[in-house]
């Protein structure tokens, strides 16, 4: 049992450059989230997908998309990075009824140039 | 807009001491408040869950409590060890929307 599980664990790109951030999670969450903490600052969430095949935007969406590929996976892209994206990024999965509790991968740790 | 405050920013305290952690908002219609620990360049581990009906819950030496009404929550932690140094967060839960405070970077010394 893995729990929630992220890929790459860093990542350097130079700015425009484009790439996905991959999430898994083998406890049967329904909901799943992606956030982004800066130093300083509490993490802030990007995206969620309360269920398989919908997704909504969280407080900071503007330059992501993701995908809920199936009721395991949820992807983050970055279309075209810029050095303000430079954060670390967690994905994160929870039950859709009873406590909602939250379970975290380890983080992305991206760095843009 | 939801609001989550900790205060202090950082503590240090010597080991054995027993400490209180704040954690403030500013909309108390949430559905529940989690407190979570986080390592240096680690994910966040999941210490305590209060529900919005629930006044407090209890896990080995720690103990969070929650007063939706004063938009307060507290994280108590008994008889501090240096294993315990670590960033503590709060956040809260309205609908699908978490939000989190900034932390609290607590060190015990030996």
């Amino acid at each position: 049992n893995a729990g929630v599980t992220q890929t790459p664990k860093f990542q350097v790109l130079k700015t425009g450059q484009s790439m996905t951030l991959q999430c898994a999670q083998d406890m049967n969450h329904n909901s799943m989230y992606w956030y982004r903490q800066d130093p300083g600052m509490g993490l802030r969430l990007i995206y969620y997908s309360a269920s398989e095949g919908t997704t909504d935007k969280g407080e900071v969406p503007n330059g992501y998309n993701v995908s809920r590929l199936n009721k395991r996976e949820f992807s983050l892209r970055l279309e075209s990075a810029a050095p303000s994206q430079t954060s670390v990024y967690f994905c994160a999965s929870s039950g859709s009824s009873g406590s909602y509790e939250q379970y975290f991968g380890p983080g992305t740790r991206l760095t843009v140039t | 807009k939801q609001e989550v405050t900790q205060i202090p920013a950082a503590l240090s305290v010597p080991e054995g001491e027993n400490l209180v952690l704040n954690c403030s908002f500013t909309d108390s219609a949430i559905y529940n408040l989690q407190w979570f620990r986080q390592d240096p360049g680690k994910g966040l581990t999941s210490l305590l869950l209060i529900q919005s009906s629930q006044r407090e819950q209890t896990s080995g030496r720690l103990n969070a409590s929650l007063d939706k009404s004063s938009g307060r929550s507290t994280l108590y932690i008994a008889a501090s060890q240096p294993g315990d140094s670590a960033t503590y967060l709060c956040a809260v839960r309205i609908n699908n929307d978490m939000r989190f405070g900034a932390g609290t970077r607590l060190t015990v010394k030996p």
